[in-house]
Formats: structure tokens, sequence, C-alpha cells
């Protein structure tokens, strides 16, 4: 089945250093991508999404490029701020209506 | 910003008691959703609703389970009889749907409501 790994959290950066939180997915078919973060006491917002290979999405500084050949939709950011502290979700859909299938969330902690 | 709501934000209850939770999606979606998370472990999905029907279920959405909109802009979700490992966070989702708008097949989600079975 269509499955989405992501890797293990927790991760702990400083001030403006570089993310990165990787994601690969396994699909039968071309999925459209997603990236959903939550902030504490809050639900899953939308962050990003890539509806096909080579897209890039972007948001807030974050980006994500949909890689067919990898199978991946790595998540990076230049600059990480406190702000940025979250739990982020890796996420794909096959088609228009049909469920989004999560990976396990990735715990970010970036300290002053 | 249009948001969905879920109530309560935390429920403790008993093994084998009935419990209600309940979402108010977005007032112009028409796709509703409800997933789970067990403590440090994936977001799952369990049903989709749509036309005032189920409209696709996982394996985890078993006969304990069942989904109602009562009205106009509630969605609740019922564990019958609930067991110690339906302890998690339930996340409702709404949709608006259709490929005519931007953003019609993103899925805005709760806060989500903690379920903790004793």
């Amino acid at each position: 089945g269509n499955s989405v790994t992501q890797m293990e959290g927790p991760v702990t950066l400083s001030e403006e250093a570089f993310l990165t939180i990787n994601c690969t997915y396994t699909a039968t078919g071309y999925p459209s991508l997603f990236w959903y973060v939550q902030y504490p006491g809050e639900g899953l917002q939308l962050l990003l999404k890539a509806t096909k290979a080579d897209d890039k999405g972007s948001n807030k500084g974050f980006e994500a490029t949909y890689r067919k050949e990898t199978t991946s939709f790595h998540l990076e950011k230049g600059s990480v701020q406190v702000s940025d502290s979250a739990v982020y979700f890796c996420a794909l859909r096959m088609s228009g209506n049909t469920p989004l299938v999560f990976g396990k969330g990735t715990r970010l902690s970036v300290i002053a | 910003e249009p948001e969905v709501t879920q109530t309560p934000s935390h429920q403790v209850t008993q093994m084998g008691q009935e419990v209600i939770l309940r979402c108010v999606p977005i007032s112009n979606h028409l796709y509703f959703y409800w997933y789970r998370q067990i403590l440090g472990q994936k977001v799952e999905f369990l049903v989709s609703f749509y036309n005032n029907e189920i409209s696709e279920k996982s394996e985890i959405f078993d006969d304990q389970f069942s989904v109602e909109r009562p009205d106009g802009s509630n969605f609740t979700l019922k564990i019958r009889s609930t067991k110690l490992e339906d302890s998690a966070m339930y996340f409702c989702a709404s949709m608006l749907g259709g490929l005519s708008r931007s953003g019609a097949n993103v899925l805005t989600f709760g806060a989500g409501s903690r379920l903790t079975v004793l």
C-alpha cells in the first residue's frame, strides 16, 4: 500500500541553523505530496504542497521539491527560528478526494 | 480565517464506556474526515464522509465506531464501547472538494480531541 517514511525526531537545532527533515514515500502511481505542521496546542496546518514531479512547494521560508526519481519530498529551511518549533508531518494523497496518508511526524525544537 | 473546531479537547473515560467526539467543520466544506494518532505513532485515517454517507473507511474503523452529521454543522465520531487501545488524539478535518478552485482539495484540521481510556 501507499506509505510515507520520515526521519525520526526529535530534532534540536540552534536558531539560524539549516534544517532538513527527510521524507520518502511509496505509492502506486503519482501522488500529491504535502507537509503539515502542528504547533503546540493547535491542529495540523498545511505548510506546503507539490502535485507533480519537480514541483517545488514553498511557504514561510520552508521548501520541498517533489523528486520522483528518489521518491522523496525533503523539507528544508535555510535559517530556523524559535517559532518554527513544532511537529512536522509529511503526507501523500493519490487523487482528488482520497484520504491523506501521513508519516509519523518529526518534532523540531529550535533553541535561542 | 475559517477553522475546524473540536470538542472536547481532552476526555478521560472508563473502558467500556461510550464516547462522542464532536467537530464543527468549515461551513461550506463538503468532505469530512476523522484521523487518529496514538502517542508516538502515525496519524492514521479512520473514515471519510461525503453527501451524508461514509465514502471510505480504514480497517481501524470497525463496528465500534460510527459517524454522523446530525445537523448542518456538526460531525461526530462515536466509539460505542471504548478499549484501552482507543486512547489517542483524534483529529477532524474538512475539505471543500472539487477541482475548480485553488485550495479546494486541501484538508483543514481541527486541534484534536485527546481521548484517554482507563
